[in-house]
């Protein structure tokens, strides 16, 4: 597709697991960024890929939370040891050179 | 750190009302500024943008002027219509371009009576 694509739309686990959330940017796009939305905090700004650089991590909230972004494409951020604070709704967003953010239409998780 | 301070809703509005929406900023330098929607159940667009002082966006009957001076980003729709109900989130980017991360306003709902 044309757009910013993420999965699973909606994911359901029980605290303590360890959740994957997937995003494939829109192709040609070098930067890609995950936000978290919540109903308390807003949406907040966890983690931006660029390139090759190295990626700015200073949104995530803590060290249970992880990214990745494999040959400069897909992304995956993990959870690990989920809590009930993290259920939210993660989007991810992709943008070419000195263009607008694209972003994808998000994963609800919930945890129980 | 940068920050962003927009109108708390909810706001409701009849059918061809005049809509605006508060934003105010907080940044270092001179940031690009965005007016993102989100309609139920859909993820975010990007509605408009300016990118240097007094830049006007627009799209869709919306506007909003970048005033440097008053750090503000206020958005405005003279007439609305059902269809734009939604929550509309006002955000910036620094470094002038869009190759950085957004920061977001707390968002605003909008619901338009027919």
């Amino acid at each position: 597709g044309a757009g910013v694509s993420q999965s699973p739309s909606n994911k359901v686990t029980e605290k303590g697991k360890d959740v994957e959330l997937r995003c494939d940017p829109i192709s040609g796009h070098t930067a890609l960024y995950w936000y978290r939305q919540s109903l308390g905090q807003g949406l907040e700004f966890l983690i931006y890929f660029q390139g090759n650089s190295a990626p700015d991590k200073s949104g995530l909230p803590s060290d249970r939370f992880s990214a990745e972004r494999t040959g400069g494409s897909v992304s995956t951020l993990t959870i690990q040891r989920t809590q009930q604070e993290d259920s939210a709704v993660y989007l991810c967003a992709s943008s070419g050179n000195n263009q607008p953010q694209h972003f994808g239409d998000g994963t609800r998780l919930s945890i129980l | 750190g940068d920050s962003v301070t927009q109108m708390e809703g909810p706001v409701t509005l009849s059918e061809e009302a005049f809509l605006t929406i508060n934003c105010t900023y907080t940044a270092t330098g001179y940031p690009s500024l965005f007016w993102y929607v989100q309609y139920p159940g859909e993820g975010l667009q990007l509605l408009l943008k300016a990118t240097k002082a007094d830049d006007k966006g627009s799209n869709k009957g919306f506007e909003a002027t970048y005033r440097k001076e008053t750090t503000s980003f206020h958005l405005e729709k003279g007439s609305v219509q059902v269809s734009d109900s939604a929550v509309y989130f006002c955000a910036l980017s620094r470094s002038g371009g869009s190759n950085y991360k957004l920061t977001f306003g707390k968002g605003t709902l909008l619901t338009v009576n027919p």
